[in-house]
Formats: structure tokens, sequence, C-alpha cells
């Protein structure tokens, strides 16, 4: 068990429609960080939060935005979802944004668009 | 920016036999590498981590990479596969500029036969 929870498992919805995706990070860590998991991209990075405030951003699309609360918890909303975004998606976290600290995944959330 | 090439989308290998999985990488500074395993429907867990102490770094059961410089590379091996073994092992980039973001390659799937 990494320590970092995702919510939900699955989730299914039709095109067009907007889900948000949530990540409680390990107890402790800061950072905060965001993965698509597809057959033919393999693991993009998407963005990246540290207590609050985003660090790096990687190929995120305009229709996906995401926040980390003060709670350190974190959200991913994906809007005018698009057959193309289906895939899974990981969350990360790690104690801080520098050095090498290695990063800890969650399970990930599968999103299946219809 | 960073990349890393992963050789060989598949390997198989019979149980008992040497396990080599290959990565190279591309940084212009000093990289962090890490090798990760996911097992199906799981999440990504960390085999392993260079970050340039010892060049020849072990890790979890029974894995282990050598950092070689000169070579650009660092690959993954196991002198005696278990069927248990067989999962997608990534390898991944980071340097200390980036915010311990990673960047994956595109991962190999290990099989292991009977």
């Amino acid at each position: 068990d990494s320590g970092v929870t995702q919510t939900p498992k699955h989730l299914i919805t039709a095109t067009g429609q907007r889900v948000t995706l949530r990540c409680s990070p390990r107890s402790g860590d800061l950072s905060v960080y965001w993965y698509q998991q597809s057959l033919d991209q393999g693991l993009q990075f998407l963005i990246q939060y540290y207590n609050g405030e985003e660090r790096a951003k990687g190929n995120i699309l305009e229709r996906f935005s995401a926040q980390q609360f003060p709670d350190l918890h974190s959200e991913l909303n994906l809007s005018s979802l698009e057959l193309g975004d289906s895939a899974l998606y990981f969350c990360a976290s790690s104690p801080r944004t520098g050095g090498n600290s290695p990063l800890h995944f969650g399970n990930g959330t599968r999103l299946t668009v219809t | 920016a960073q990349s890393v090439t992963q050789l060989g989308s598949h390997v198989s290998v019979s149980e008992g036999a040497l396990v080599l999985l290959r990565c190279n990488y591309s940084s212009s500074v000093p990289p962090y590498l890490f090798w990760y395993v996911q097992y199906p429907n799981q999440g990504l867990q960390l085999l392993l981590k260079y970050t340039s102490a010892a060049t020849l770094v072990k890790g979890i059961n029974g894995f282990e990479a050598e950092f070689k410089k000169s070579e650009t590379s660092f690959h993954l091996t196991k002198p005696s596969a278990h069927m248990s073994d067989a999962a997608e092992y990534f390898c991944a980039v980071s340097v200390a500029r980036a915010g311990n973001m990673l960047t994956f390659g595109g991962g190999t799937r290990l099989m292991v036969k009977p």
C-alpha cells in the first residue's frame, strides 16, 4: 500500500460530460502529481501541485483542470469528455517538490468514456 | 528536456533465467533514475532508484540496476526470474530543477514462462 488514495476506482460516463477524480496523498507529502496512462500515449505527466500551488504543467488539455486544497488532497476535473479521454489516471505524491524523492502512486482511476 | 527509451516493449524469459530490461536516458543535467513495476490493475510500485550515490543500485524483489553515464543507460537485471515477476516495468528520469516530475519510458512487459 503506497498510502496514496484515489477515488473512484472506476468511472464510466458519456461524451460531453464532466467528471472529478480525487486524490489523497501520503501523510506528510506536500506535492501531488497527476499522470494519464493510455495504450497509445503511455504514461504522460499532466500537472503538479505543491502545497496548494501549481508547480508544473505537462501535456494537460485545456478541458482538464486540477487543484490542491488546504488539506492537501487534490482533484482533477475533466470536462467536455471525448472518447479519447478514456484512460487510467494516476495520482502520485512526494514529500517536496525538489530533490530526488521518488513518487508514490495510487492505484488509479479508470475512466471509460462511451 | 529529459527523455527515456526502453528497448523492447515485450520481453519473454523462462523461469530461473536472467532478466535484463534495457533503459537509456537523455538528460542535459545529472539525472535521477527510477524503475517502477506495475502489476495488472494496480498502480506503479518503486523498485529502485539512482540518486548519484552508488552506481549499482539494489532494489526490492532481487532486482538491481547499474547506472552507466558513458552509455547513458540504467538497465534493470535480476539473476533468476520468478513467475511472480511477470508485470510491466517502467524506467523513469527526473532532474532536480524539474521538481521531481518523472518522465517515463514506454514500458516493457515481462513475461515469464514456466
